[in-house]
């Protein structure tokens, strides 16, 4: 089945400088690749996707690319800010009907003021 | 409007209790999936619903673990015999349907079998 990896596990950055995620997984039909941002105490919530016919995605200051030869795909958070403080996961996913999603295992991401 | 609901928001169970877990979704979503995450974890697939039926419930660990969703709305995860390896965060996500990439999640029920 798929499998997902997601490096570094923590990451900490200065508020203004950016950040960047990286996730691999191992099944080549796994076509859609959402990230999600979980806050203490709270259900993860999504906050860009991309799908496999797409190399790169933007929204304003998050952006993904995808490299499906090499099979990864990465989040870059520009002009960091202290509320983006959280907990990054990856995911991939296979089935045109019904997701089911195979999250890496997280990334925590600290914003230092 | 009404994001997914779960409750309750903790549960504390002895070994060997029984257990049901709630998920509201949002209203006229009819897909809906359970996951589990264990501390410090990504979140792991168990069930999927579309509609009243459970169209994969693959990522179920065992036979202990069961789930409903009579009406199509509101679910039921339901697990017997706890062991204290089933403590986890039990997470609830809605979609507007099979086809929608976007999960909704719920905040999360936190299991906790002493």
């Amino acid at each position: 089945g798929e499998n997902v990896e997601q490096h570094p596990s923590t990451l900490s950055v200065q508020e203004g400088d950016s950040a960047v995620i990286k996730c691999t997984y191992s099944d080549s039909a796994s076509n859609y690749f959402p990230w999600y941002k979980q806050e203490l105490g709270k259900g993860p919530q999504l906050i860009i996707d991309i799908r496999s016919n797409v190399g790169e995605k933007k929204d304003q200051r998050i952006a993904v690319t995808l490299n499906k030869t090499a099979k990864h795909f990465s989040l870059h958070i520009t002009e960091t800010q202290p509320e983006d403080s959280a907990v990054y996961f990856c995911a991939a996913s296979i089935k045109n009907y019904g997701q089911n999603f195979v999250f890496g295992p997280g990334t925590r991401l600290s914003v230092l003021p | 409007g009404a994001g997914v609901s779960q409750t309750p928001s903790n549960k504390v169970t002895e070994k060997g209790k029984y257990v049901e877990l709630r998920c509201d979704p949002i209203s006229g979503h009819t897909a809906l999936y359970w996951y589990r995450q264990s501390l410090g974890q990504g979140p792991e697939f168990l069930i999927y619903f579309q509609g009243t039926g459970a169209a994969d419930d693959s990522g179920l660990p065992n036979d202990r673990f069961f789930a409903v969703r009579p009406e199509g709305s509101v679910s039921t995860l339901k697990i017997q015999r706890t062991e204290r390896g089933d403590s986890a965060v039990y997470l609830c996500a809605s979609s507007l349907n099979g086809n929608s990439n976007e999960q909704f999640f719920g905040p999360g029920t936190r299991l906790t079998v002493l």
